[in-house]
């Protein structure tokens, strides 16, 4: 959606396992974002970059991991220490978090289950 | 940190009435407040959002009003459409951050038709 691409659609984690997700954009913006979306709650800050080599931990970044090597990219591993790792993940970017009005456009999200 | 709240967590309104979601923030210095809408299985999209040296905004049909001294705003739907339904997340931010959006619970909106 918008020029942000999540994948896969649907990922399952096994006991112990690691796993990535996939987030890429067009939009040639600086800052990108992953939140974690559970039911009947809002989003999560996970973690955030606002520039290449360079990121932050968000609110709920325990057993999660990030890299930013590239603009355009920007992916989510789930590691083994995350104990309760089902939910949806959503990936946003913004082009200016320095303007007054910030928007963030959001990929379609990645649904996370655990075997 | 910012904290917002957003109520109701469900929402059932006839075709062609009117929706009103509220949300209060308990940060003073935000100034920024953006409303999402998000339709099963996508990632929300800004419907319309205000700054906070407007006390009111409209988009056809969309309109958000803001209270600084009561730290509240809403989201006012009119004539309502059965393609409204969706969970609407309200946002609260401090411009220049880039932390910002920190996200109310949602509301899920049902127009039946």
């Amino acid at each position: 959606d918008g020029g942000i691409t999540q994948s896969p659609k649907y990922l399952f984690r096994k006991e112990g396992q690691n796993v990535t997700l996939s987030c890429e954009q067009n939009l040639n913006h600086d800052a990108m974002y992953w939140y974690r979306q559970d039911p009947g709650q809002g989003l999560r800050l996970i973690y955030y970059s606002q520039i290449v080599n360079d990121f932050q931990k968000g609110d709920i970044a325990e057993g999660y991991s990030v890299s930013r090597e590239k603009k355009e990219s920007f992916p989510l591993t789930v590691t083994s220490a995350q104990k309760n790792p089902t939910a949806f993940y959503l990936c946003a970017s913004s082009s200016d978090y320095n303007l007054a009005k910030n928007i963030q456009y959001f990929g379609a999200g990645t649904r996370l289950s655990v075997l | 940190g910012e904290n917002v709240e957003q109520h109701p967590s469900t929402l059932s309104v006839q075709e062609g009435d009117s929706a009103v979601i509220k949300c209060t923030y308990s940060d003073s210095a935000s100034n920024y407040f953006p409303w999402y809408k998000q339709e099963l299985g996508k990632g929300p999209q800004l419907i319309i959002d205000i700054r906070s040296n407007v006390g009111e905004k409209k988009d056809q049909r969309i309109a958000v009003t803001l209270n600084k001294t009561a730290k509240h705003f809403s989201l006012h739907i009119t004539e309502t459409q059965p393609e409204d339904s969706a969970v609407y997340f309200c946002a609260a931010s401090l411009s220049g951050s880039a932390r910002q959006l920190t996200f109310g619970s949602g509301t899920q909106l049902t127009v039946l038709p």
